[in-house]
């Protein structure tokens, strides 16, 4: 099995904060990797696919990078919206993948 | 508007049995796939199982197969989840997912659409 593993698991941040979240995968996997937003008691939502795509609707300021085995999702200036927590999702090994452990953002 | 809504959550002791639903609209059934995910409270998620568009590729999690059965019903716009012989450890949100191409196999798969999810506590 492909392990995700996300880091950090959880971080403080102020609105306008520029902020990274990284994703390593236990082996290869290209660019088979998708990022989620959760908010607490909703259903996750889709930011990200294919490591750097946008999902339709999701504002620009999210972005996805990475290749292999690294990926990061960067939130530009986080906004008081954003802050939830994100799981990235490879689906190099299907049916349905892996997903990492989630990194949680909150407010500083 | 693509909308899923689960239901059939409950509270039931281990060993007992329990059929999710979802309802699915805003979209033409017959050209996804629809997957299971699930969150045990303050968790993380878990894909369960997934279901071609034609039924003909089904895939479990290892720890649900043989005791979990997902179905669709393309005409009634609905996906199921059976779940025989719970175990404790089965207590979490249950989310119906679209995936985003036809088939559970295909690699550039991701879930696009979520439902609101329902919970199973398995609980004696």
């Amino acid at each position: 099995d492909i392990q995700m593993t996300q880091s950090p698991s959880s971080l403080s941040a102020s609105v306008g904060d520029r902020v990274t979240i990284t994703c390593r995968a236990s082996q290869i996997i290209s660019i088979y990797l998708n990022w989620y937003q959760q908010k607490p008691g909703k259903a996750p939502k889709l930011l990200i696919y294919a490591a750097s795509r946008l999902q339709s609707g999701v504002p620009s300021r999210f972005s996805g990078s990475g290749s292999g085995t690294y990926f990061t999702l960067t939130i530009s200036s986080l906004q008081p919206e954003d802050f939830a927590t994100y799981y990235c999702h490879q689906t190099y090994n299907t049916p349905g993948g892996t997903f990492g452990q989630g990194t949680k953002v909150d407010i500083k | 508007e693509v909308q899923l809504v689960e239901s059939g959550g409950d509270l039931v002791q281990p060993g007992r049995s329990l059929r999710l639903s979802c309802a699915a609209s805003g979209f033409s059934l017959d050209d996804y796939a629809l997957h299971w995910v699930r969150q045990a409270p303050g968790k993380g998620l878990e894909w369960v199982s997934g279901i071609s568009w034609d039924s003909g590729s089904i895939a479990y999690l290892d720890s649900v197969r043989g005791r979990f059965t997902v179905s669709r019903d393309n005409a009634r716009k609905s996906l199921y989840l059976q779940m025989n012989s719970l175990r404790l450890e089965d207590t979490a949100f249950y989310y119906c997912a679209k995936g985003s191409s036809m088939s559970i196999t295909n690699v550039l798969e991701y879930f696009d659409n979520w439902g609101q999810g329902t919970l199973v506590t398995v609980s004696s």
